[in-house]
């Protein structure tokens, strides 16, 4: 069936660091793609999508490209900054539209 | 402002204890869903509604009820409560379903003792 693995946290970083987060996905056809980012204490939000291969996502200085030759959908940002320690999902919405599939969550934190 | 409530945010109560927990979105959205999140294995679908009276399961819907009488509410019914429900919940609505934003709600911390 479908699924989404992702990369294990957590992952600290160092203000202004590059951050890459793998995500790699299962699916037949082809499947929408998410990016959810959790603050501490909260429910989750979109953070960005795509929805067909080569799509790029972006926003607030992220961005993930949709690779069907290799299954992929890594969330990069070239310069993270405290505000960013989050935990973060990446999804998959498959053919049907109805059921989504999420990863196991990456802890990120950001220290000064 | 566009939300969806969740109630209530906090529960402990005992194995066996029929238990509801509302979930209500203001945004007119036809597809709500229902999420568990555990430790190690992220979020989980319990139940998702396309529609006023259409459910159907996700991934992990033993032990679990929704019904969808109203567009705005779907409520998540454990008839029977054990420990391995032990659990943060998550509602979520979307306009429609596939590529629509999912919006969630704050959570219910929920322990089965």
């Amino acid at each position: 069936g479908d699924s989404v693995t992702q990369m294990e946290g957590p992952v600290t970083l160092s203000e202004e660091a590059f951050l890459t987060i793998n995500c790699t996905y299962t699916a037949t056809g082809y499947p929408s793609l998410f990016w959810y980012v959790q603050y501490p204490g909260e429910g989750l939000q979109l953070l960005l999508k795509a929805t067909k291969a080569d799509d790029k996502g972006s926003n607030k200085g992220f961005e993930a490209t949709y690779r069907k030759e290799t299954t992929s959908f890594h969330l990069e940002k070239g310069s993270v900054q405290v505000s960013d320690s989050a935990v973060y999902f990446c999804a998959l919405n498959g053919n049907t539209g109805n059921q989504f599939y999420f990863g196991t969550g990456t802890s990120l934190t950001v220290i000064p | 402002e566009a939300q969806v409530t969740q109630n209530p945010r906090y529960l402990i109560t005992v194995t066996g204890k029929k238990l509801t927990v509302t979930c209500s979105q203001n945004m007119n959205h036809e597809y709500m869903s229902w999420y568990r999140q555990d430790p190690g294995l992220g979020l989980r679908q319990i139940y998702y509604s396309m529609n006023v009276e259409v459910t159907d399961k996700g991934d992990v819907p033993e032990g679990y009820k929704v019904s969808r009488k109203e567009k705005r509410n779907f409520p998540l019914i454990l008839e029977s409560p054990s420990p391995n429900q032990t659990s943060l919940y998550f509602c979520a609505s979307s306009l429609g379903r596939g590529i629509d934003t999912q919006y969630f709600g704050p959570g219910t911390r929920l322990t089965v003792l």
